[in-house]
């Protein structure tokens, strides 16, 4: 089974300063990842996904992540975070196979605040 | 367009009881999943229903939760005799098809409460 690993629970930042926040996922199959942001109250937006090509993505709201077979890593940044940005971010991992197809492994999230 | 309802936003129930918890996709939408979010488990697949394929019932953690999809659109989560531990977010998301590389669209989630 999958393993999706968010290394950090929080991550307290400051406005205007960079961020990552850090994936790893377990898999020894061919993968697709995503990103997913979850503000209060509300369900998960998808933010950005790799599919395929290049392993640099871009998503909504500046961010951008990159994806590393190597380091099986999927690291999520942003250059310069706003208030706004404040809201709990989750990794999740897809794999390209059978009866699992489909279904979404998540890592336990990271609660990013952003400080004024 | 519209996006995925759940309802009922929020649930509490006693311990014991039964409940059912629903799921409108997006219309169109053949693939539908269930998954809970609790603090100890964080987000968990539990069910997941494609056109008329019979259901990946792999993540349910007990025979006291089904899971129905009528008319290839709306779903239900039924959870009978409710414990405690299935306190949670129990999130709703529907994709175009399900594959892999298809994103998924999630609802708001119900809140459900066991007291």
């Amino acid at each position: 089974a999958q393993s999706v690993t968010q290394l950090d629970s929080q991550v307290p930042v400051f406005e205007e300063a960079p961020v990552e926040l850090r994936c790893n996922y377990s898999s020894s199959v061919s993968v697709y990842l995503f990103w997913y942001v979850q503000y209060p109250n509300q369900g998960l937006q998808l933010l950005l996904k790799y599919l395929s090509g290049s392993t640099l993505v871009k998503g909504i709201n500046g961010f951008e992540a990159e994806f590393n077979k190597s380091q099986t890593s999927f690291h999520l940044r942003k250059p310069s975070v706003h208030i706004s940005d404040t809201a709990e971010y989750f990794c999740a991992v897809s794999e390209n196979r059978g009866s699992t197809l489909g279904r979404l492994y998540f890592g336990r999230g990271t609660q990013l605040t952003v400080w004024p | 367009g519209a996006g995925v309802s759940q309802s009922p936003s929020n649930k509490v129930t006693e311990k014991g009881k039964d409940v059912e918890l629903r799921c409108d996709p997006i219309s169109g939408h053949t693939a539908l999943y269930w998954y809970r979010q609790s603090l100890g488990q964080g987000l968990e697949f539990l069910i997941y229903f494609q056109g008329n394929s019979a259901p990946d019932k792999s993540g349910l953690p007990s025979d006291r939760f089904s899971a129905e999809r009528t008319g290839g659109s709306v779903s239900t989560l039924t959870i009978q005799r409710t414990q405690q531990e299935d306190s949670a977010v129990y999130l709703c998301a529907s994709s175009i098809i399900s594959q892999a590389n298809y994103e998924q669209y999630f609802g708001p989630g119900t809140r459900l409460t066991v007291t």
